[in-house]
């Protein structure tokens, strides 16, 4: 069954640096999103994605926070001076339609010292 | 703004037990879903409830939607270790964004 990968699983960085985080979604999907959980709490919607612009966004992906679609197949996250509240696990997630079901990928682990 | 309330935030059962997570949610919605989490891991689709009365179940859970309570049910039927997990629901809300509710940590003792 098709997947969705993200890259890297865990991602150690310092306070004020850049980060970059790497999505393919399912190639035949259209819509793209990063949702992201701090430990222990709920899941949280970032931003969407489609047609190569960002169709919603949420007050938490503030001006520090960027998506792009640099290829057919990759889709990122960058987040331009990390914060330490920036620790959290990002998750990818894609659809066909923009409707049910989202498929999320493993997520990666953003760590800020 | 779209608020999404699960409960119980924990639940410890033993196997063999039956029981049931709520999800309450504000405002109107049509679409409805239930996620499994576990540890360290992502978010693996369970149900998704598009209408009114719907109702699905796969093998020892079944899920269950009220638009007019603004209610989702989650049960779990005769629980076994394995469906020790932490449960979400989560509404779309407009456009395509979802709103999870905190989620319910399961843990089914032996």
């Amino acid at each position: 069954e098709p997947e969705v990968t993200q890259t890297p699983s865990h991602q150690v960085t310092q306070m004020g640096q850049e980060v970059i985080l790497r999505c393919v979604p399912i190639s035949n999907h259209l819509y793209f999103y990063w949702y992201r959980q701090i430990l222990g709490q709920k899941v949280e919607f970032l931003v969407s994605f489609y047609n190569n612009e960002i169709s919603e966004k949420s007050e938490i992906f503030d001006d520090q926070f960027s998506v792009e679609r640099p290829d057919g197949s990759n889709f990122t996250l960058k987040i331009r001076s990390t914060k330490l509240e920036d620790s959290a696990m990002y998750f990818c997630a894609s659809t066909s339609s923009g409707g049910p079901p989202l498929h999320f990928g493993n997520g990666t682990r953003l760590t800020v010292t | 703004e779209l608020k999404v309330e699960q409960n119980p935030l924990f639940l410890s059962m033993q196997e063999g037990k039956n029981y049931t997570i709520y999800c309450n949610y504000s405002t109107t919605s049509d679409r409805l879903y239930w996620y499994r989490q576990d540890p360290g891991k992502s978010l693996e689709s369970l149900f998704v409830l598009l209408s009114n009365g719907a109702v699905k179940q796969e093998g020892r859970l079944m899920a269950s939607l009220d638009t007019k309570a603004r209610l989702s049910t989650l049960h779990i039927t005769a629980a076994v270790h394995d469906l020790s997990a932490t449960y979400f629901c989560a509404v779309h809300n407009a456009g395509n964004m979802l709103t999870f509710g905190g989620g319910t940590r399961l843990m089914v003792k032996p």
